[in-house]
């Protein structure tokens, strides 16, 4: 299995850019890189998911170094709404389930 | 939002007694999972569907059942509910990689 392992908890300020990083050694060959974000009382939410090199959408950017045994969730310019738990997965959701390994998680704390 | 929805969203139960959580989805999505979440160690995957009938056992799968009859329904039973069951159960779905959760539910098994 994929482990995951990433910092149990950071502060940020307003405005400023987040990055979140991601250890994961035993990735496999078709392993891909997902990130969700979770609301207290809420399911998981997906923000981005890649592979290899950069990825990046209207919220946050993903970059994945060539041996991918980490990655990087960053976060533009956060706000309060910010504030969440934010987990990397790593994993193929539509191969073998069984090898889907969350981690606990990077509880991130957005500061006015 | 994708469109699943799960029911109880909020139970409590004695120990000993059957219980079954349901997962209903619109989005005809081929993968459905179920995981629990306690405090401290993120969500846990308990069994997943990749089809009709088509079901596999996932990292805590003890203690738990499941069944898949139709594409839009997958259900957790609970055979004898133990106080170790007493957590936060999501659902899941996906039609490639991401997945889309559904809102939970509490369980509190007295």
């Amino acid at each position: 299995l994929a482990k995951t392992t990433q910092p149990i908890s950071m502060d940020s300020y307003e405005g400023q850019e987040v990055n979140i990083t991601c250890s994961h050694n035993n990735i496999a060959t078709n392993d891909y890189i997902t990130w969700y974000q979770q609301f207290p009382s809420q399911g998981p939410r997906f923000i981005i998911q890649g592979y290899k090199t950069k990825v990046t959408n209207e919220v946050a950017s993903l970059f994945i170094p060539a041996d991918r045994k980490s990655s990087t969730l960053s976060l533009p310019r956060v706000s309060l709404s910010d504030t969440a738990v934010y987990y990397c997965l790593v994993g193929t959701p539509s191969g073998s389930a069984r090898q889907l390994t969350f981690g606990s998680g990077t509880q991130l704390t957005v500061l006015p | 939002d994708a469109g699943i929805t799960q029911s109880p969203r909020h139970k409590v139960t004695e120990t000993g007694t059957p219980v079954t959580l349901r997962c209903h989805q619109t989005e005809n999505h081929r993968y459905m999972y179920w995981y629990r979440q306690d405090p401290g160690h993120g969500l846990r995957l308990i069994h997943y569907s990749y089809g009709v009938k088509d079901t596999d056992k996932g990292e805590v799968s003890d203690g738990y059942s499941v069944s898949r009859s139709k594409t839009e329904d997958f259900l957790l039973t609970l055979e004898s509910a133990t106080s170790s069951q007493t957590s936060v159960y999501f659902c899941a779905i996906s039609a490639h990689y991401e997945q889309y959760f559904g809102p939970g539910t509490r369980l509190t098994v007295t």
